[in-house]
């Protein structure tokens, strides 16, 4: 499998701060694109970062991508309670690649 | 326009059962998805269609499994002779056009194989 590997496994923070997660893929890619995903529901498209972008911004996320390094983090500034979620990152290789390989996931826990 | 929508949104079944789940996408969207994700896990890709034609099958997909989409439109997920490790969340997603764009989840169908 050529999944990617998120890292915490696990976070829990308090409203306000920050919450950073990682993670960390096997072969280059097209792109790479962060999903959320809330208890028991169908997955949320967050941001889509290309293999020739560095960083990319919307709202209060900010995603890197390190391609040398095959890594990528997603930060979350002054976070809240309706962050809590579960966090995937997906990528997509090769030029005709079509589906979305997932790693394992972060939950995030924003306690109020 | 709603949105990927799933149905059922949970199935329980007798194992040896055959089960069949429905995903009708985002409409103007001429790519549907078809992955299973088991509890703690990420989705793992089981299946991909370009309009109405079947372009890729993960090895995942074992014979039990076929998926259809006969007018590019809505399409269909059916296990047949269901075991108890199908058991799953199985879910739906659809995009436009380009490869790698961003994809449109539905709300998955939950089965549980007894």
């Amino acid at each position: 499998s050529q999944q990617g590997e998120e890292d915490p496994q696990a976070l829990s923070i308090q409203e306000g701060e920050n919450a950073t997660m990682n993670c960390s893929y096997k072969t280059s890619i097209n792109n790479l694109q962060w999903y959320r995903q809330n208890s028991g529901r169908g997955l949320v498209h967050l941001i889509l970062i290309r293999s020739n972008e560095r960083e990319k911004h919307s709202g209060r996320l900010r995603v890197t991508l390190d391609t040398s390094k095959k890594s990528s983090s997603l930060l979350i500034t002054a976070s809240r309670a309706a962050d809590t979620a579960s966090y995937f990152c997906a990528t997509v290789f090769g030029s005709s690649a079509r589906q979305l390989t997932f790693g394992s996931g972060t939950q995030l826990t924003v306690l109020p | 326009d709603t949105g990927v929508s799933q149905n059922p949104r949970h199935k329980i079944t007798k194992r040896g059962q055959n089960v069949t789940f429905r995903c009708d996408p985002i409409s103007e969207h001429n790519r549907l998805y078809w992955y299973r994700q088991t509890l703690g896990q990420g989705p793992e890709f089981l299946t991909y269609f370009q309009n109405e034609a079947q372009l890729e099958k993960s090895r995942l997909l074992s014979d039990r499994f076929s998926a259809e989409r006969p007018k590019g439109s809505f399409s269909t997920l059916e296990i047949q002779r269901t075991e108890q490790g199908d058991s799953a969340m199985y879910l739906c997603a659809s995009s436009f056009l380009a490869a790698g764009n961003e994809q449109f989840f539905g709300p998955g169908t939950r089965l549980t194989v007894l």
